[in-house]
């Protein structure tokens, strides 16, 4: 099975810090995600990236970088953390191709870091 | 991106199929439908997809109307483990946006 892994469950940081929300997954897939989760917001797509060194702004990308210096490694960074930045963060990873030749699955979702800024 | 619409919330008695719906009505003819399924305290998971025949699965059927304006998610025999929130998505290249989905309860 495809697993997607990030580096802590829950998290607790102060405002300004830096951090760093990292996510591994094992089945070479191409495209990586990260998402946060908020109640009645539903999942927003802050950045992605299809490839190594690639990345894509989503939907509301102000307040994070990312990182992919490794295809198994997509890292999400808050550079000043601040309280509105208290979320659920969920990375996911997949295999869709621009060639659109279909893979027979869909992506994979870790089970996501609680992020709680102070 | 094209939207989906769901009803915000459905109830299903335990070992009855559920039948839940999802409208695309913008759907272009390279979008892929997904479903995708998020339990309490865990991220999303992958159900089903399918571009315009109906297909199946080990978790799931999809049905997909001819004019690709409307899907539907069926659950051929719900246990209490399917409560979840279901999400109809559709997928083209590599993105994928998320609608607020359907909470599904499912009463014993």
């Amino acid at each position: 099975d495809v697993k997607v892994t990030q580096s802590s469950r829950y998290l607790v940081k102060r405002t300004g810090e830096k951090v760093f929300l990292e996510c591994v997954q094992d089945m070479d897939h191409e495209n990586m995600f990260w998402y946060r989760q908020d109640p009645g917001l539903g999942l927003r797509l802050i950045y992605f990236s299809y490839d190594v060194k690639m990345k894509e702004k989503g939907d509301i990308p102000e307040g994070y970088s990312v990182s992919r210096e490794k295809k198994e490694r997509f890292s999400l960074i808050l550079e000043s953390a601040s309280t509105n930045q208290t979320s659920m963060y969920l990375c996911a990873s997949g295999c869709w191709p621009r060639d659109r030749v279909v893979p027979n699955y869909g992506y994979t979702f870790g089970s996501g870091t609680r992020l709680t800024v102070v | 991106d094209a939207k989906t619409t769901q009803p915000n919330s459905m109830e299903s008695n335990e070992e009855e199929p559920v039948h839940l719906p999802c409208n695309h009505s913008t759907i272009s003819g390279t979008d892929y439908i997904h479903w995708y399924r998020q339990l309490p305290s865990q991220g999303p998971e992958y159900v089903i997809h399918g571009l315009t025949s109906n297909v199946n699965n080990r978790m799931a059927s999809l049905a997909i109307a001819e004019d690709r304006k409307s899907s539907t998610l069926i659950l051929h025999r719900a246990t209490l483990r399917d409560a979840a929130v279901y999400y109809c998505i559709l997928v083209y290249g590599q993105n994928f946006v998320f609608g607020p989905g359907t909470r599904l309860s499912v009463l014993p």
